[in-house]
C-alpha cells in the first residue's frame, strides 16, 4: 500500500522567510501526489498536485512543490512566508493507478511569526 | 457558486441512535468521498464513490454505510454510532477525467460527538 509521511508536527518560520513543509512518500508505480491546506474551522483546499511532467509544480497562493524521485520526497515550499499562510498542511497520495483511494499524511501545522 | 455542502455542521448524539450526514455537490463531479479527521491521525478515507451506484471502501469503513443514488448526493450513514466515531467528518468531490482529475473540493465539515 502507498503511504505518505509528514515528519514535522509543526513548523515555525518568520514572516518574509522561505518556508518548507516536508513530505516523503512510499509508492509502487507512478506516484500521484497532492498538497492541501486547512485554515482554522474550514474544509481543506487544494494547493497543487504532481501526476507527471516537471518536477517543480506550481500551485495556489504562491506555493510550489518539488518532486524528488531519488529521495521519495514532495516538499512544499514558498519563497516568502506570510502570516496568513499559517494553517494546517496535508500531503496526500493516490493509492495506485486505477483507484481513487487516497492516503493523507498526519498534517503539519505551519506558524508564520510576524 | 461551486461548492460541497454538508448537513448538519454540528451534531451531538447518543450511542446507538442512527444518524445520517448529508453531502451534496453542484459541480457535476463523478467522484465523491468521505473522510474523518482525528488529531494526530490526519485524514482517513471512509468510503468513496466513482459514480452513481458505485461505491468502495476506504481505509476505515467499519461502522459506516454510504449510498450514491444520485450524482450530486453522497450521504454517510451511521446505523449504530459509538463514541469512537466522535470525529470531524469531511465530504469531498472531484472530476474523474480531464485535467481536474484528483483535485478534490471539500465541504466545510461536520463535527460529530457521540456520547
Amino acid at each position: 500500500a502507498q503511504s505518505v509521511a509528514q515528519p514535522e508536527d509543526q513548523v515555525n518560520v518568520a514572516e518574509g522567510n522561505p518556508l518548507t513543509v516536508k513530505c516523503t512518500y512510499s509508492v509502487s508505480g507512478n506516484p500521484y501526489l497532492f498538497w492541501y491546506v486547512q485554515y482554522p474551522n474550514r474544509g481543506l483546499q487544494f494547493l497543487l498536485k504532481y501526476i507527471t511532467g516537471d518536477n517543480l509544480v506550481k500551485g495556489s497562493y504562491g506555493f510550489e512543490a518539488e518532486f524528488n524521485k531519488s529521495q521519495t520526497s514532495f516538499h512544499l515550499k514558498k519563497p516568502s512566508a506570510l502570516v496568513s499562510d499559517s494553517a494546517l498542511y496535508f500531503c496526500a497520495v493516490r493509492d495506485g493507478e486505477g483507484t481513487y483511494k487516497y492516503i493523507f499524511g498526519t498534517g503539519t501545522r505551519l506558524k508564520v511569526l510576524a | 457558486e461551486a461548492q460541497v455542502t454538508q448537513n448538519p455542521r454540528y451534531l451531538i448524539t447518543v450511542t446507538g441512535k442512527k444518524l445520517t450526514v448529508t453531502c451534496s455537490q453542484n459541480m457535476n463531479h463523478e467522484y465523491m468521498s468521505w473522510y474523518r479527521q482525528d488529531p494526530g491521525l490526519g485524514l482517513r478515507q471512509i468510503y468513496y464513490s466513482m459514480n452513481v451506484e458505485v461505491t468502495d471502501k476506504g481505509d476505515v469503513p467499519e461502522g459506516y454505510k454510504v449510498s450514491r443514488k444520485e450524482k450530486r448526493n453522497f450521504p454517510l450513514i451511521l446505523e449504530s454510532p459509538s463514541p469512537n466515531q466522535t470525529s470531524l467528518y469531511f465530504c469531498a468531490s472531484s472530476y474523474r477525467t480531464g485535467v481536474s482529475t484528483d483535485t478534490q473540493y471539500f465541504g466545510p465539515g461536520t463535527r460529530l460527538t457521540v456520547l
